[in-house]
């Protein structure tokens, strides 16, 4: 099976623009989830859809926000970009039941 | 609440030695999961194992083992004979039970120098 993948790898925005990270889970994975990763805060959670259904929220403001379609893709936005919004946006992907997630590759979002 | 410690930082050592990467984790539920994954340069976070709470049994899977121990919320993994190709920056993470995000630990970044 392929693995997680994410569109794009790299990513250099502006302070105040909105930016779209894209996410293709494994096949027949329904759950994916998002993450963040910066040198000073670490892996944070983001938040998880099943089903199209948001499930779970981490501790970020509103500015974040994401999708989930019907073919488990999912999508994450992120609007009025910050100069800490400059991170490492990793997806992963699990089966429904099982704790195993799965990683992506990342994007590497960089706001100047 | 959930919480991971990885008190170790960096370690450093020379190929073949042995390495234990520690992992002090707290939570209040009694079913969760333990993980460690594993992320190189690239910065794909790779999957190593996954332990339930009710399992306690010690894993080995060639050069890598785990120890879990529920008395100390301890589950450090241990490589032995350790090579350069396993250089990269380790993480512990938990899972509560009905809580479908990770919490992860700050993480260990070893370097195996040849």
């Amino acid at each position: 099976k392929a693995g997680v993948t994410q569109t794009p790898r790299y990513l250099i925005k502006t302070r105040g623009q909105q930016v779209t990270l894209s996410c293709s889970p494994i096949s027949g994975h329904r759950s994916v989830s998002w993450y963040q990763q910066t040198p000073g805060q670490g892996l944070q959670f983001l938040f998880e859809y099943f089903s199209e259904t948001q499930r779970n929220k981490g501790n970020f403001p509103g500015r974040f926000s994401g999708r989930q379609f019907s073919n488990s893709r999912s999508e994450m936005n992120v609007s009025t970009l910050e100069l800490g919004d400059s991170a490492l946006y990793l997806c992963a992907s699990r089966e429904r039941g099982s704790g195993e997630q799965y990683f992506g590759p990342g994007t590497r979002l960089t706001v100047t | 609440a959930q919480k991971v410690t990885q008190a170790q930082t960096e370690i450093s050592v020379v190929e073949k030695e042995d390495v234990t990467l520690d992992c002090v984790y707290e939570t209040r539920d009694t079913t969760y999961y333990l993980f460690w994954y594993k992320q190189p340069p690239s910065g794909e976070l790779v999957f190593l194992i996954r332990r339930n709470s009710f399992d306690e049994q010690n894993e080995i899977s060639g050069r890598y083992s785990w120890n879990f121990q529920k008395s100390t919320s301890s589950f450090n993994f241990t490589i032995t004979a350790s090579q350069v190709v396993d250089s990269a920056v380790y993480f512990c993470a938990l899972s509560e039970r009905g809580n479908n995000d990770m919490r992860f630990g700050a993480g260990t970044r070893l370097t195996v120098k040849p």
